[in-house]
């Protein structure tokens, strides 16, 4: 079974400064793809940025960029000059095939503070 | 085209009582998943459509639960005899089917049940 692990609970970070949030996940699958998602209080989710497993360059979105190892299977996000507007619950997921059903993690909550 | 709606947003019940939420996709959008998350949890998978089919259920879904999806286009997710533990946020998402490569998929609010 397909597995995703957030170790972090609670991050904080200085506006301005950088923060990276960890991930793992554990899949037997060779073909899938990660992402990472914001979910902001009483907000609805939204997609931050994705990878691609078959694909060696790490995606960037503007001030987020993620760390993938795939023979680590780890899945980290940077972001880049905080903002207060990032303060959220982040969710790392997975998916493969063609259902595309989406294995979430447990979130890390960050908080960005003055 | 606002996104994927819920309703309603928030429902109160007592044990035992039945509920239905609606969840209305992005127009064109032929798949529709339904996604439970419970308090300190990541979102979890039950169902999804695409179009009027169901093609899958997770275990999750227990024989309280049915979801509907008539004429392909809104979705209706019921809980029979709802029990205390059925207390979370229901999510919605829509998406295009795939061409071999993931399609994003675009959640709506939540419907936050509460059962007394």
């Amino acid at each position: 079974a397909q597995t995703v692990t957030q170790s972090q609970p609670e991050m904080s970070v200085q506006e301005a400064e950088t923060v990276t949030l960890s991930c793992t996940y554990d899949t037997s699958e060779s073909d899938y793809y990660l992402f990472w998602y914001k979910q902001p209080p009483s907000r609805q989710m939204i997609l931050v940025i994705r990878q691609e497993a078959y694909k060696q360059q790490n995606a960037t979105e503007n001030r987020f960029s993620v760390n993938f190892q795939k023979a680590a299977k780890s899945f980290s996000l940077k972001i880049s000059d905080s903002q207060l507007g990032d303060a959220a619950m982040y969710f790392c997921a997975y998916t493969y095939g063609t259902a595309s059903k989406l294995t979430f993690g447990t979130g890390t909550r960050l908080q960005v503070t003055l | 085209d606002t996104g994927v709606s819920q309703n309603p947003r928030h429902k109160i019940t007592k044990r035992g009582q039945n509920v239905t939420f609606r969840c209305d996709p992005i127009s064109e959008h032929n798949r529709l998943y339904w996604y439970r998350q419970t308090l300190g949890q990541g979102p979890e998978f039950l169902t999804y459509f695409q179009n009027e089919a169901q093609l899958e259920k997770s275990r999750l879904l227990s024989d309280r639960f049915s979801a509907e999806r008539p004429k392909g286009s809104f979705s209706t997710l019921e809980i029979q005899r709802t029990e205390q533990g059925d207390s979370a946020m229901y999510l919605c998402a829509s998406s295009q089917p795939g061409q071999g490569a993931y399609n994003e998929q675009f959640f709506g609010p939540g419907t936050r049940l509460t059962v007394l």
